[in-house]
């Protein structure tokens, strides 16, 4: 199994701010991915994380607010940029390990004022 | 586009007893995932089921996998208290080597609350 640390794990930041979130694995993998969880919801997919070259986004997420990077196979960062309280979430890291199990990371938890 | 639909969204149940949440699919995957969620934490990972017919079992847990219906059960037998938690079912809409390759597209979340 991997394990999936993040920093930090919870920040309050101010309008028009940025914040950028590490996720660390403890091995290896190829596949790395952001999620969000908005209060009360379920998780949906930002984007993929690739190592190397620029991250694949889903609908409705973009490069410019969003901003990711992947310098190898265990660590990426995401950036959350010029926030509004809308963007107040938990944000998630997760990787596929051996079998196909994804692991989460812990989370962090993003509050905007 | 790929959607899941779990059901029920909240379940109230008494200790010792059994129940079963639901999690439909809409199109074809190679893989089906649940995960359990505490108030405040991330999720754990209970099951992965990767092929038609697919069980798996731990502890009060059971999960299943009928592709040809497009639909994965969670089993829970004789509820404690510590089950009470949210349950997520999640499917990848790809193949190794495909552009969906390893994403989740997430159910709403069960949850759940076991009560004496």
């Amino acid at each position: 199994s991997a394990v999936i640390s993040q920093k930090p794990s919870r920040d309050i930041c101010q309008r028009g701010t940025s914040l950028t979130i590490q996720c660390q694995v403890d091995s290896q993998v190829t596949m790395m991915f952001w999620y969000r969880q908005q209060p009360g919801q379920s998780l949906t997919l930002i984007a993929t994380a690739n190592q190397g070259s620029e991250a694949t986004y889903e609908s409705g997420f973009v490069i410019d607010k969003f901003p990711i990077s992947r310098p190898n196979l265990t660590f990426s960062t995401l950036t959350v940029s010029n926030m509004s309280p809308e963007d107040s979430s938990i944000y998630l890291c997760s990787a596929m390990g051996g079998g196909g199990t994804q692991y989460f990371g812990p989370g962090t938890r993003l509050t905007v004022l | 586009e790929l959607k899941v639909e779990q059901n029920p969204l909240f379940l109230s149940m008494q200790e010792g007893k059994n129940y079963t949440i639901y999690c439909n699919y809409s199109t074809t995957s190679d893989r089906l995932y649940w995960y359990r969620q505490d108030p405040g934490k991330s999720l754990e990972s209970l099951f992965v089921l990767l092929s038609n017919g697919a069980v798996k079992q731990e502890g009060r847990l059971m999960a299943s996998l009928d592709t040809k219906a497009r639909l994965s059960t969670l089993h829970i037998t004789a509820a404690v208290h510590d089950l009470s938690a949210t349950y997520f079912c999640a499917v990848t809409g790809g193949n190794a080597g495909g552009t969906s390759y390893g994403k989740l597209t997430f159910g709403q979340g069960t949850i759940l609350t076991v009560h004496p």
